[in-house]
């Protein structure tokens, strides 16, 4: 069965630094997302993404973030500049469309660790 | 804004036994609702999900959930829990935008 995957699985870096999620979506799914989880806390939205759109975003993805989709089987999430508030989990997730009825299929998550 | 909650933050059972756990939403309108698992060192898989017809809804590994629209309740239940199904489970909803709103999650063990 088809599945989301992510790179790396864990990522350290320091305040300050730059860092870059790697994320595969099914190779089919046009819908492309990304959600964080701080430790403890709930599994929130940032951003939705579609023809090389964004066509959703929360208050969290300020400028310090944007997502790109550099080839036809990438998806990036990118920190310009890290805070230790950035330290979490962070999910990416596709699907075929965009209805509110569709599945977002889940990866297993990249644990960031701002030091 | 759409919330989810989920009361029971832990739950702890033993094998066979029935399980029931509680998410209520805040939203008026038409609602899309979801449970995902999370095994552990799994990533998010969904168990099952309403979006119309018959408010009980049937999902993967006996699990079912009831839409009870007067109660904004979507509530996860299984007859009887294994030691397998020990994991953290969210409740999720969509109104017509493409984000999920999730639910803080619930960990059930279940013991041998």
């Amino acid at each position: 069965e088809p599945e989301v995957t992510q790179t790396p699985s864990h990522q350290v870096t320091q305040m300050g630094q730059e860092v870059i999620l790697r994320c595969v979506p099914i190779s089919n799914h046009l819908y492309f997302y990304w959600y964080r989880q701080i430790l403890g806390q709930k599994v929130e939205f940032l951003v939705s993404f579609y023809n090389n759109e964004i066509s959703e975003k929360s208050e969290i993805f300020d400028d310090q973030f944007s997502v790109e989709r550099p080839d036809g089987s990438n998806f990036t999430l990118k920190i310009r500049s890290t805070k230790l508030e950035d330290s979490a989990m962070y999910f990416c997730a596709s699907s075929e469309e965009a209805l509110s009825t569709d599945t977002q299929y889940f990866g297993p998550g990249t644990r960031l660790t701002v030091l | 804004a759409q919330s989810v909650s989920q009361h029971n933050h832990h739950v702890i059972l033993s094998e066979a036994a029935s399980l029931e756990l509680g998410c209520n939403y805040s939203y008026g309108g038409t609602v899309n609702l979801f449970w995902y698992v999370q095994y552990p060192g799994q990533h998010l898989q969904l168990l099952l999900k309403y979006f119309s017809g018959d408010p009980l809804v049937k999902g993967i590994k006996g699990f079912e959930a009831e839409f009870i629209k007067s109660k904004f309740s979507f509530n996860l239940r299984k007859p009887s829990v294994q030691w397998s199904d020990t994991a953290e489970y969210f409740c999720a909803v969509k109104s017509g935008f493409q984000k999920l709103v999730f639910g803080t999650g619930t960990r059930l063990l279940v013991s041998p």
